[in-house]
């Protein structure tokens, strides 16, 4: 199995551009996370979905950040428009419901750089 | 809320001395606890985890203890080598299946030869 995909590994950008990230989980998987990780704050989870529903948005720190999984393989973090402060390395992961104590997944994340 | 507490970085070790990493949470219930290893450019992988009170987990000769007493999940590893330069994540979850993982802040090591 390849693993979780992200693209692009490296992203930047200038203030106030769109921004698209993208995630293929491994396949099978119920469950799709992103998270973001900063040097302030950690790794911190931003939305989750379940069967290509969201769960839980309740960490996306606002309206400018969205996030879709139109199927089972593919799903997009998006932000616009883009500040510096979103400057981190994003996430994502997936894990199977098959074990409630499953290993997550995780992607090698994107760069996400916004000038 | 539920969270977890890692000691604060950066830790710098000579090869082959002995490692520990504190780790303490605060969770309802009985959460499933995990380290998370993080090698320089890489994604997160699963270090070791622990589902139960007094469960020991290890890999790659690293080792931690669920001590529900203490509500504490430590790292330990006997003998250090330069491969094992990394950031490493303590982590909990709770039961139920497709919740997500609730992460400390991480703990750099630096092992030098």
């Amino acid at each position: 199995d390849a693993g979780v995909i992200q693209s692009p590994r490296h992203e930047v950008t200038e203030m106030g551009q769109e921004v698209t990230l993208r995630c293929k989980p491994i396949s099978g998987h119920d469950y799709l996370f992103w998270y973001r990780q900063t040097m302030m704050r950690g790794l911190e989870l931003l939305i989750y979905f379940n069967n290509n529903v969201p769960i839980d948005d309740s960490g996306m720190p606002e309206d400018r950040f969205s996030a879709k999984m139109p199927n089972a393989s593919f799903s997009t973090l998006k932000i616009q428009p883009s500040e510096p402060r979103d400057s981190a390395v994003y996430f994502c992961a997936s894990i199977t419901a098959g074990g409630l104590y499953n290993e997550q997944f995780f992607g090698p994340g994107t760069r996400l750089t916004v000038l | 809320g539920d969270s977890v507490t890692q000691m604060e970085g950066p830790v710098t070790l000579s090869e082959e001395a002995f490692l520990t990493i504190n780790c303490t949470y605060t969770a309802t219930g009985y959460p499933s606890l995990f380290w998370y290893v993080q090698y320089p450019g890489e994604g997160l992988q699963l270090l070791l985890k622990a589902t139960k009170a007094d469960d020991k987990g290890s890999n790659k000769g690293f080792e931690a203890t669920y001590r529900k007493e203490t509500t504490s999940f430590h790292l330990e590893k006997g003998s250090v080598q330069v491969s094992d330069s990394a950031v490493y994540f303590c982590a909990l979850k709770k039961s139920q299946a497709g919740t997500a993982l609730i992460f400390g802040k991480g703990t750099t090591l630096s092992v030098s030869s």
